[in-house]
């Protein structure tokens, strides 16, 4: 089983659309959850951090369920420049190393 | 953005060919990243530079070499590649914290090996 698994996609949806990534974690001792955001052949940017008690950044809500290791966005009224992968990333504890998704990439069609 | 720093952006090299790809970063954070992302897979951490502590992922060879020399700039040393080494190579940083660390990208480096 993967660490950080990720429905791959690609999700295609109209602009306007709400559009919903899940991510689950194997890791029961993780403590530190990310969405990062890829474009084509650039780097990934932090997007969120997710907290316990969910999280909302504008468009975006990031919930987190512990009990069932799983992380969400949610992403209302897309935008034609929301096209990107979208990462779940997981942080073990006091490890240093971030351990990533291979990412979920959604495209908004106009 | 510039905080983090990569060059070069591209590399071809051939399997005999000795290389080195650099990191710089000017956020004042305290511990560096080297991760490799080949198509369609997860990003995969390589090596971890933190508090003048080095941490490596096992599973790198051997022809991979980091070198920190100060908490600012990384270095990824290359001899004899192979084909399969052909990925993007991106280099990170982070303030360490307790709790969360957030880490900040470099544009990375692609890497071609012919």
């Amino acid at each position: 089983r993967k660490e950080v698994e990720q429905d791959p996609g690609p999700f295609n949806v109209p602009e306007g659309a709400t559009v919903a990534f899940n991510c689950t974690y194997s890791n029961s001792a993780s403590q530190s959850f990310f969405w990062y955001r890829q474009d084509c052949r650039k780097e990934p940017k932090l997007l969120m951090s997710v907290y316990s008690s969910g999280n909302e950044d504008g468009r975006f809500t990031a919930q987190l369920n512990r009990a069932s290791q799983y992380i969400s966005l949610l992403i209302r009224d897309s935008k034609l420049s929301d096209s990107a992968t979208y990462l779940c990333v997981v942080k073990a504890g006091s490890a240093r190393q971030l351990t990533f998704g291979s990412g979920t990439q959604l495209t908004v069609l106009p | 953005e510039t905080g983090v720093t990569q060059t070069p952006r591209h590399l071809v090299m051939g399997m005999t060919n000795k290389k080195s790809l650099k990191c710089e970063q000017h956020l004042g954070h305290n511990a560096m990243y080297w991760y490799k992302q080949s198509a369609k897979k997860p990003l995969e951490l390589m090596f971890v530079y933190s508090l003048e502590e080095r941490v490596e992922n096992n599973s790198v060879p051997s022809r991979f070499s980091p070198e920190c020399p100060n908490s600012s700039h990384l270095f990824l040393h290359l001899h004899t590649l192979q084909p399969e080494d052909s990925a993007l190579y991106l280099c990170a940083s982070s303030q360490i914290l307790q709790g969360t660390d957030t880490q900040y990208f470099g544009p990375g480096t692609r890497l071609t090996v012919l």
